[in-house]
């Protein structure tokens, strides 16, 4: 069974902190990893997606894949209480593969 | 240009009834995808297809249905409804991608579904 774990939370960090979100994932041959930003009632918001081992800037947002440890993580800089919602880590195998998305996680960033 | 469309935004269907969800999406994308998510929990692959003419199941297909004729619409179709089908359906879609990697999926704004 292919598996994406997230830690459900929830996570907070005062605002202007860093937030660190972080996803292991159970299959070996994925290759495909996207992180979604979900506010409450509302539906999935692509934020970041990232193919390759290391690090993915864009704006306040970094996205890390380590293969060899089946690990993706997000960092959002500069946190703000609009960023307060519930984050989707997704993976996904090759170009035909469905995602498997995780549980999420809720971050709240207080003001 | 609109992206994904879903409707209706609420329905409310009492047990044994019959509804389509309507899903549409203007971005020529061959792959569209429907997927529930309950409360607290993320997202689960019920449907899915790769073009017109070509559908499959996902992880929770049953008790539903779907069908793709043309590239922008791909219902989804609940016969005999359930509680257990209290739930929030988001219909998806994306571009094939290159070899080794999977083109991000864009979702519709979703159905609140109730079963009574």
């Amino acid at each position: 069974q292919k598996e994406v774990e997230q830690n459900s939370g929830p996570l907070s960090v005062p605002e202007g902190a860093i937030a660190s979100l972080n996803c292991t994932y159970s299959d070996r041959g994925s290759q495909s990893f996207f992180w979604y930003r979900q506010y409450s009632g509302k539906s999935p918001e692509l934020i970041m997606f990232i193919y390759s081992n290391g690090d993915k800037e864009d704006g306040r947002f970094t996205a890390q894949l380590n293969k060899a440890s089946q690990y993706v993580s997000l960092l959002i800089r500069d946190s703000q209480p609009s960023d307060s919602a519930t984050y989707l880590c997704a993976v996904g195998r090759g170009s035909q593969g469905n995602l498997i998305f995780g549980k999420g996680t809720k971050l709240s960033v207080k003001p | 240009n609109a992206g994904v469309t879903q409707t209706p935004k609420f329905r409310i269907l009492k047990i044994g009834q019959s509804m389509t969800l309507q899903c549409t999406q203007d971005m020529n994308h061959n792959y569209m995808y429907w997927y529930r998510q309950d409360p607290g929990m993320g997202l689960k692959l019920i449907y899915y297809s790769v073009g017109a003419g070509i559908t499959d199941k996902g992880e929770v297909p049953n008790g539903y249905n779907v069908s793709r004729s043309t590239t922008e619409d791909f219902p989804l179709r609940l016969e005999l409804a359930a509680p257990s089908q209290t739930s929030v359906y988001f219909c998806a879609s994306r571009d094939p991608g290159t070899a080794n990697s999977n083109q991000p999926q864009h979702f519709g704004d979703g159905t609140r579904l109730s079963i009574l």
